[in-house]
């Protein structure tokens, strides 16, 4: 079946603009995650979506980043006034909503490159 | 919150040879240890992964290990080959709706 799917692939944009990167998980997938992938590092957890519940924002590196969810489908996560340092890659995952189960499965990307 | 160290971060080996690669985790409630290839351009893709109620899964030529009392989690890839060159990440979590942390990546080389 279709996996997570992000838009776009990549994304070029200048200092003090905004951005907005779209997600569609799996579906049947409850659970949505975005994470932050900087060149050459791991992957660092920004916020999370479970259901109808509020969603986990503890990793947002700051007030510039949002992101909503509607329903248990698309999701799009919206940078501020973008910096340099938010150039990164942004991967979305999802996973089932079965709270014995962890695995989640990942889109492949967008690249944002902040000029 | 969880901690996720790995080693090495690059590794180089020969074609059809074992390549090896650990992690180390902080939170003793972390039950939930997935591993992900991530080739170039690509998003991470998970490959195995092992729950704490077992010390050893394998899949092929693929195994991962486990042990809790020591707080660390292994990757072994028998019989390596070039389509198997790409960055590897190990993670943790405590299961279910809990996010992943992930450690920093190995990048592995097979070479012909």
């Amino acid at each position: 079946g279709a996996g997570v799917s992000q838009s776009p692939s990549n994304k070029v944009t200048e200092k003090g603009k905004d951005v907005e990167l779209r997600c569609d998980p799996i579906s049947g997938h409850t659970a949505l995650y975005w994470y932050r992938q900087r060149l050459g590092q791991g992957l660092e957890f920004l916020i999370y979506f479970q259901g109808n519940s509020a969603p986990d924002k503890s990793g947002l590196p700051s007030d510039r980043f949002s992101a909503e969810r509607t329903g248990e489908s698309v999701s799009t996560l919206t940078i501020q006034r973008t910096q340099q340092e938010d150039s990164a890659v942004y991967l979305c995952a999802s996973s089932l909503g079965d709270s014995r189960r962890g695995e989640q499965y990942f889109g492949p990307g967008t690249r944002l490159t902040v000029t | 919150g969880e901690n996720v160290e790995q080693h090495p971060s690059t590794l180089s080996v020969q074609e059809g040879d074992s390549a090896v690669i650990k992690c180390t985790y902080s939170d003793s409630a972390s039950n939930y240890f997935p591993w992900y290839k991530q080739e170039l351009g690509k998003g991470p893709q998970l490959i195995i992964d092992i729950r704490s109620n077992v010390g050893e899964k394998k899949d092929q030529r693929i195994a991962v290990t486990l042990n809790k009392t020591a707080k660390h989690f292994s990757l072994h890839i028998t019989e390596t080959q070039p389509e198997d060159s790409a960055v590897y990440f190990c993670a943790a979590s405590k299961g279910g709706y809990s996010t992943l942390t992930f450690g920093k990546g190995t990048m592995l080389l097979v070479s012909p």
